[in-house]
């Protein structure tokens, strides 16, 4: 089975800055990550995702993550924030043996002005 | 048309009510999902269906009855529900391969009073 730690529950940041949010996942076969983004009062929306190739991946609204097979991470990224990035994240595994997916505890993101 | 579409938005209901949940999805996908989300939780799968055929339980009250009637409808029929029952109730529909993304609805807002 697989298993994924949101290293974070929370990150405050200010508007225009920099903002990284910590992945860890466990597996003992392949897996598919995804990053999910729940803003209040709505479902989720996927932001990105890593299948396989190239290990940075590009999302929707500037985000991208990187996957790094020896470190087991899959740590998301947004160079600016802005005020409507408030919200919570998502990290998601599914493995190569298992339909389910495994989401993390999410990491509540606050973009302060 | 890339939605899912949940009916209601809102529910209250007492513990001796009966009420349904309903998800439509016009995206063509094969597998379709319930998941049950408390606040500040990430959600918790409760049903999946492949090809309208229910393909995991996760060992829920017999109180929540899903139904699959076609490849674009999922319903989840509510009765005799506890207080701990309320939560957000959200639908997702996949394409149904390991590594294909949920697309969620914006869920209904269940309260059992």
């Amino acid at each position: 089975a697989q298993s994924v730690t949101q290293l974070d529950s929370q990150v405050p940041v200010f508007e225009e800055a920099p903002v990284e949010l910590r992945c860890n996942y466990s597996s003992s076969v392949s897996v598919y990550l995804f990053w999910y983004v729940q803003y209040p009062n709505q479902g989720l929306q996927l932001l990105l995702k890593y299948l396989s190739g190239s290990t940075l991946v590009k999302g929707i609204n500037g985000f991208e993550a990187e996957f790094n097979k020896s470190q087991t991470s899959f740590h998301l990224r947004k160079p600016s924030v802005h005020i409507s990035d408030t919200a919570e994240y998502f990290c998601a595994v599914s493995g190569s043996n298992d339909y389910k997916l495994s989401f993390g505890a999410g990491t509540t993101v606050t973009v302060r002005a | 048309d890339t939605e899912v579409i949940q009916t209601p938005k809102h529910l209250v209901m007492g513990m001796t009510n009966k009420k349904s949940l309903k998800c439509e999805q016009h995206m063509g996908h094969r597998a379709m999902y319930w998941y049950k989300q408390k606040a500040k939780k990430p959600p918790e799968l409760m049903f999946v269906y492949s090809y309208e055929k229910l393909s995991i339980n996760e060992s829920v009250p017999s109180r929540f009855s899903p139904e699959c009637p076609n490849s674009s409808l999922l319903n989840l029929h509510l009765h005799a529900l506890q207080p701990e029952d309320s939560a957000l109730y959200l639908c997702a529909s996949s394409q149904g391969d390991r590594n294909s993304p949920l697309h969620f609805g914006n869920g209904t807002r269940l309260t059992v009073t």
